[in-house]
């Protein structure tokens, strides 16, 4: 979406190896979040952050971390990638109060 | 915690015909906002409609309508006249007040498939 981009859009990698995901928002949103979406889950809250350098953790921040030191880019970083983080990843931004919610269009990673 | 809960994985729908989705949640709050977003094979996620809990009156967006039901907590969409291009999959999300971050949390998805 306009104002949004994740990168990259897909990768492989191997298990055991680091992999860190890009978000870059050009809307000066203050809140992005990042999401994993799995067949029967929906979409699951992984981290989020609500300012520079200010993050929390969501409902399966397990075995991922995130940066953000700048307010347009939010950083997802699987330390050492296993087979059960193969999913499509979501990033998304919030001005907050009443305004919605832009996604990036998404990254498929497989890990092999 | 806040839940959602959608419990048709799969529904199908004849053009031009409608279909209703279920969801129904679980909070504590008084004050949230609820929406349902579409997802075609594109993978882009589309807002189709929201609605914010202190309304009693049921959001519109053309075709597609909502049936709140604050006490119930229950939150259904509506297609009318359906069309080949509503088919995709549908998610159902509560948004928690920005106090906690303004997450969005999802139900499990409904794919909808429309038949000609």
């Amino acid at each position: 979406d306009a104002g949004i981009t994740q990168s990259p859009r897909h990768k492989v990698t191997e298990t055991g190896t680091p992999v860190t995901l890009r978000c870059h928002q050009t809307e000066n949103h203050r809140y992005m979040y990042w999401y994993r979406q799995d067949p029967g889950h929906g979409l699951r809250l992984i981290h989020y952050s609500y300012g520079v350098k200010d993050t929390d953790k969501g409902e399966v921040s397990d075995g991922y971390s995130v940066s953000r030191s700048k307010t347009e880019d939010f950083l997802l970083t699987l330390e050492s990638a296993t087979s059960s983080q193969t999913s499509v990843y979501f990033c998304a931004i919030s001005a907050g109060g009443d305004s919605g919610y832009t996604f990036g269009s998404g990254t498929r990673l497989t890990v092999v | 915690a806040q839940t959602v809960t959608q419990s048709q994985p799969e529904m199908s729908v004849q053009e031009a015909e409608t279909v209703t989705l279920s969801c129904t949640y679980d909070t504590s709050e008084s004050d949230y906002y609820l929406f349902w977003y579409k997802q075609p094979p594109s993978r882009q996620m589309i807002l189709v409609i929201r609605q914010e809990a202190y309304k009693q009156q049921n959001a519109t967006e053309n075709r597609f309508s909502v049936n709140f039901q604050k006490a119930a907590k229950s939150f259904s969409l509506k297609i009318s006249d359906s069309q080949l291009g509503d088919a995709a999959m549908y998610f159902c999300a509560y948004r928690s007040d920005y106090n906690q971050g303004g997450k969005l949390i999802f139900g499990q998805g409904t794919e909808l498939s429309v038949k000609p």
